[in-house]
């Protein structure tokens, strides 16, 4: 069956523009995970979206945000975007999430962002 | 809060043993985590751990949990290039739903 997939897998963006990250997930997949990759700050946890209500925040500002439909396809926005911002997004489904749903977790192969 | 730490880089030679170790902070863990993250992709899930347990075994990789100093390793043994990626150690919190990772661990293979 198709895996997590991400798009777009590349995006440049300036700094101030907003963002749209999209990611379908494993069919019959409901939880749907957002995380930053950076060098510097490895795997951080953005937020959590099960049955397209977000049930876990990570400790990001407000100008990330996220929601998921009803088909279980998530996207995450990121408005007014910074320098730091520049990351390899990856989401990862999961038939429920939660223990043990996260044994399941698959990941997709992420989107980069590099705002310039 | 909740941290995962692990140290940065690892070199071995082809077929050595690699351990690659973990500490992790919230005491409260259920499921800990190896992901391998291999150039230009996402991550893969390599074996888990449930906290009530010291070890686990699965072919080649060797899970080892020592929860009193909240330490976990990964052991490879007989490791190959292929081999090479960064690991990540993850832990979840009780509820399951937010996992938190370590930076990974780059492991180097020489031939």
């Amino acid at each position: 069956k198709a895996g997590v997939t991400q798009t777009p897998r590349y995006l440049i963006k300036t700094r101030g523009q907003q963002v749209t990250l999209s990611c379908s997930p494993i069919s019959g997949h409901r939880s749907v995970s957002w995380y930053q990759q950076t060098p510097g700050q490895g795997l951080q946890f953005l937020f959590e979206y099960f049955s397209e209500t977000q049930r876990n925040k990570g400790n990001f500002p407000g100008r990330f945000s996220g929601r998921q439909f009803s088909n279980s396809r998530s996207e995450m926005n990121v408005s007014t975007l910074e320098l730091g911002d520049s990351a390899l997004y990856l989401c990862a489904s999961s038939p429920l999430g939660g223990v043990p749903g996260n044994t399941e977790a698959f990941f997709g192969q992420g989107t980069r962002l590099t705002v310039v | 809060g909740e941290d995962v730490e692990q140290s940065l880089f690892l070199s071995v030679r082809e077929g050595d043993s690699s351990v690659i170790n973990c500490t992790y902070t919230d005491s409260s863990s259920t499921y800990l985590y190896w992901y391998k993250q291999e150039p230009g992709a996402g991550l893969q899930l390599l074996t888990y751990i449930f906290s009530n347990m010291d070890m686990k075994q699965d072919q080649r990789l060797t899970v080892l949990l020592n929860k009193k100093d909240k330490h976990l390793s990964l052991r490879i043994a007989d490791t190959q290039t292929g081999d090479s990626a960064i690991y990540f150690c993850a832990e979840t919190d009780t509820g399951g739903f937010k996992t938190i990772f370590g930076a990974g661990t780059r492991l180097f293979v020489k031939a």
